[in-house]
């Protein structure tokens, strides 16, 4: 059946380094592919996304990358700050407007070190 | 502000024991999700619903059933509690136009 992996599922990093978390997916029908930050006692809630079109998308400290011949995509997080310690979640669904399932992954925790 | 809530918050039943969790949304979205929450395993679906009309199982549906009474209400019912089902459940929605799921704060449940 559909899956997303996710690795790894802890990561610590130094206050300032990058951190990178990395999903594959099994459905190459997938095309879309947002990331999810839950803050320890919070809801999940979305802070970036990427459609199959696209191969990087920026927004500030935040990035993601997808290679679809691979099926696999990555977060990436540079200057890490405390505030950025929370689990995060990727997730690949497909068709459009949002008309199918997600799958999720599951998770990462990341920490990072003052 | 347009929100996802749920309720209860935090529940403990014991084995056996019918439960019901509730959401309500204010978002005006037509989906609807339950998802479970384990450590380790991420969020699984549980149900989904795409309209009033519409009921879909999700990967972990055995144990669980769910009834949308109107667009902003989906209900999550337990028939027979077993401690397994112990975890952190979120109901979601999202509209047709936009792939974004926005979830509500959580029911923690436990039991015994």
């Amino acid at each position: 059946g559909e899956n997303v992996e996710q690795h790894p599922s802890t990561l610590s990093v130094q206050e300032g380094d990058s951190a990178v978390i990395k999903c594959t997916y099994s459905d190459s029908a997938s095309n879309y592919f947002p990331w999810y930050k839950q803050e320890l006692g919070k809801r999940p809630q979305l802070i970036i996304d990427i459609r199959s079109n696209v191969g990087e998308k920026k927004d500030q400290r935040i990035a993601v990358t997808l290679n679809k011949t691979a099926k696999h995509f990555s977060l990436h997080i540079t200057e890490t700050q405390p505030e950025d310690s929370a689990v995060y979640f990727c997730a690949a669904t497909k068709g459009s407007s949002g008309t199918y399932k997600y799958i999720f992954g599951t998770g990462t925790r990341l920490k990072v070190l003052a | 502000d347009a929100d996802v809530t749920q309720t209860p918050r935090n529940r403990i039943t014991k084995t056996g024991k019918r439960i019901m969790l509730e959401c309500s949304q204010t978002k005006g979205h037509d989906r609807m999700y339950w998802y479970r929450q384990d450590p380790g395993l991420g969020l699984r679906l549980i149900y989904y619903s795409f309209d009033v009309k519409d009921i879909n199982k999700g990967e972990i549906s055995d144990g669980y059933s769910v009834s949308r009474q109107a667009q902003a209400k989906f209900s999550l019912s337990l028939e027979s509690a077993i401690p397994n089902q112990t975890a952190l459940y979120f109901c979601a929605t999202s509209d047709l136009d936009r792939n974004e799921q926005f979830f509500g704060p959580g029911t923690r449940l436990t039991v015994l």
